[in-house]
């Protein structure tokens, strides 16, 4: 079985530009994570959905949004990017919303702001 | 809040040498809790979780980890290094109902000859 796809796997952006990022959970999976892990750090929690609904919001700028869709894949969206968002974006999946569902995460996006 | 702490950013071993990482938790009620592995240039990868139940949990590739409320610790071991286990290591604590993962600062584990 496929496990969780993020596309692309790098990109360059200028400050000011907007990214779009994108997720394929696992089959059968209805939750999706995005997290961000800026080099020497361990991730920090961005947004979760679940069936199509945000069910949590970490501490990001409102610079950052995120979707799901009816096939359960999502989208990150950063505007008007800075220096500072350069890191690797993680995605997870879960069965579910909530404890004890554990995460099954993509590879990543590396994202470098110049 | 739920939190994790992770001593030592950096742990060197031999190969065939015992590799401890060790994590503590903070938590008000109790903790599920969760050792994910980082290889250079990838995504994260499960080694092992506590839910409930048995404090001893075993994992992939031979680590196990052992929940010690007394402590408030989630320590992880494996009895003997091997050069393969180079890798970033992370504890990790769900925070909050959703599946908001809190993950410790993590540990680089260099095996050597």
């Amino acid at each position: 079985d496929a496990g969780v796809t993020q596309s692309p796997t790098h990109l360059i952006k200028t400050r000011g530009q907007h990214v779009t990022l994108r997720c394929s959970p696992i089959s059968g999976h209805k939750s999706v994570s995005w997290y961000q892990q800026v080099l020497g750090q361990g991730p920090q929690f961005i947004f979760q959905y679940y069936e199509k609904e945000e069910r949590g919001r970490g501490n990001f700028p409102d610079r950052f949004s995120a979707r799901q869709f009816p096939n359960y894949s999502s989208e990150l969206n950063v505007n008007a990017l800075l220096l500072g968002d350069s890191a690797l974006y993680l995605c997870a999946s879960s069965l579910a919303s909530g404890v004890p569902y554990e995460q099954y995460f993509g590879p990543g996006t590396r994202l470098t702001v110049t | 809040a739920q939190s994790v702490t992770q001593l030592g950013s950096h742990v060197s071993v031999s190969e065939g040498a015992l590799v401890l990482l060790r994590c503590n938790y903070s938590s008000s009620v109790p903790p599920y809790l969760f050792w994910y592995v980082q290889y250079p240039n990838q995504g994260l990868q499960l080694l092992l979780k506590y839910t409930t139940g048995a404090t001893l949990v075993k994992g992939i590739n031979g680590f196990e980890a052992e929940f010690k409320k007394s402590e408030t610790s989630f320590h992880l071991t494996k009895p003997s290094a091997h050069m393969s286990d180079a890798a970033e290591y992370f504890c990790a604590t769900y925070t909050g109902t959703a599946s908001k993962l809190t993950f410790g600062t993590g540990t680089r584990l260099q095996v050597t000859l």
